[in-house]
């Protein structure tokens, strides 16, 4: 069975500062692995990816994420949040033609 | 890039109708779509996985006869959420695969709908 873990449930940074929202995952082979936002009342977005390659993969909006298959982690970072970042955080995993499993989502509030 | 729209973005009716909501692939073929529900204050839960032609696939404790899916065409698929209750209430998201684009790996989710029933 796959699953994916975010232990934070909510995060506070200041505007300007650094964000690093984790993701553990459990499956038995190499996942494909993601990164939504969602604002509220609003769809997923795809910030990210990752498939294979490189295992720092480069997002939208300046975020980034680290593949690390030794942790089972694939946390999430951005040098320097802006106010609107502020949303919810879904990390994500599929074995490719399957199902999406979800984490259960990071709530971001940035403090001015 | 690949698109999904969702349709109507929000809806309220009345307990004991139904309301169908769309979801449809604007620029890309999708022969799978997948529908998700979202409670309150926690992640996004699969319903079922929707294949154009065929009958949909019900993950456990989804009432199939409640939630219609139908997928007749490459770009669309439609949620009809029957005798709805106030316990249907909920965030229906879609999300979409292009399996002959090179992103088929690429769920894209459309904007999804918020349904309240009184």
């Amino acid at each position: 069975a796959q699953s994916v873990t975010q232990p934070d449930i909510h995060i506070t940074v200041s505007e300007g500062a650094s964000l690093e929202l984790r993701c553990n995952y459990s499956y038995g082979a190499t996942p494909y692995l993601f990164w939504y936002v969602q604002s509220p009342g609003q769809g997923l977005q795809l910030l990210l990816k990752y498939f294979s390659g490189d295992t720092l993969v480069q997002g939208i909006k300046g975020f980034e994420a680290e593949f690390k298959r030794s942790q089972s982690s694939f946390n999430l970072r951005k040098p320097s949040v802006h106010w609107s970042d502020a949303a919810e955080y879904f990390c994500a995993l599929t074995g490719g033609y399957q199902k999406v499993t979800f984490g259960t989502g990071t709530k971001l509030q940035v403090i001015p | 890039g690949a698109v999904v729209s969702q349709h109507p973005s929000w809806v309220i009716c009345k307990s004991g109708t139904s309301v169908k909501i769309e979801c449809r692939s604007l620029d890309f073929q999708a022969t799978t779509m997948f529908w998700y529900r979202q409670f309150p204050k926690k992640s996004l839960m699969l319903m079922a996985t929707s294949n154009e032609g065929s009958k949909a696939t019900y993950e456990q404790g989804v009432e199939k006869d409640k939630f219609l899916i139908n997928h007749a065409s490459l770009t669309l698929s439609t949620l009809t959420v029957t005798s709805a209750h106030p316990e249907d209430s909920s965030f229906y998201i879609c999300s979409a695969r292009d399996s002959t684009g090179q992103d088929k790996y690429g769920y894209t989710f459309g904007s999804g709908t918020r349904l309240t029933v009184v």
